[in-house]
């Protein structure tokens, strides 16, 4: 069995300030991990992805994660936060032959 | 290249209506998968289709139900609607194996009143 748990529903930071969105997964296989980005009324974007090659992965818009094995965590990083980063936030694992499966979200807020 | 095209966007229907809704992967991809979301429940699999086959069903009742044709378009079908199916329901396709990378579509809203 997999599960991801978002450990924050609500993060806010000032613009230029770090980005710090927790994850945590449970997988029964050595998993694939994502974070996807969804902005208001649309789809969903991948922003990075973990296959067991590099544990630090870089995504695009200047985020990056950095897989953990031995404390079971995926957290999305940002150096410096802009206000179009204001969105929700999945954390994804995969693995096996099971679907996909999401974290619950985190809301990201940034004020100017 | 195109990406997963939704249709339609919005969608209004009456309880005990049905609805089909309809999603195109990018060109190539064979692997379809859906999944509804909403505010209570997050996003949560419905289905995965590849190559016209079914390979994955999520715990949803019989009223829900998707096919795949033989270009790789798909569709989900609900069935006697209720009020607790509104939500947004998302499409994503892939090359092939399930965990390689899942690009999405932009979603039907769908509304039962």
């Amino acid at each position: 069995a997999q599960s991801v748990t978002q450990l924050d529903s609500h993060v806010s930071v000032s613009e230029g300030t770090p980005v710090l969105l927790r994850c945590n997964y449970s997988s029964s296989y050595s998993p694939s991990l994502f974070w996807y980005v969804q902005h208001p009324n649309k789809g969903l974007q991948l922003l990075l992805k973990y296959t067991s090659a590099a544990t630090l992965v870089k995504g695009i818009n200047g985020f990056e994660a950095e897989f953990k094995k031995s404390e079971t965590s995926f957290h999305l990083t940002k150096p410096s936060a802009h206000m179009s980063d204001a969105a929700e936030y999945f954390c994804v694992v995969s693995g096996g032959n099971t679907p996909l499966v999401f974290g619950k979200g985190t809301r990201l807020s940034v004020i100017a | 290249k195109a990406g997963v095209t939704q249709t339609p966007r919005y969608l209004i229907k009456t309880r005990g209506q049905q609805v089909t809704l309809s999603c195109s992967p990018i060109s190539g991809h064979r692997s379809v998968s859906w999944y509804q979301q909403t505010p209570g429940q997050g996003l949560q699999f419905l289905f995965e289709y590849f190559s016209e086959t079914q390979r994955n069903k999520g715990n949803f009742p019989g009223r829900f139900s998707g096919r795949q044709f033989s270009n790789s378009r798909s569709e989900m079908n609900v069935s006697t609607l209720e009020l607790g199916d509104s939500a947004l329901y998302l499409c994503a396709s892939s090359p092939g194996p399930r965990d390689t990378e899942a690009f999405f579509g932009q979603g039907t809203r769908l509304t039962v009143v």
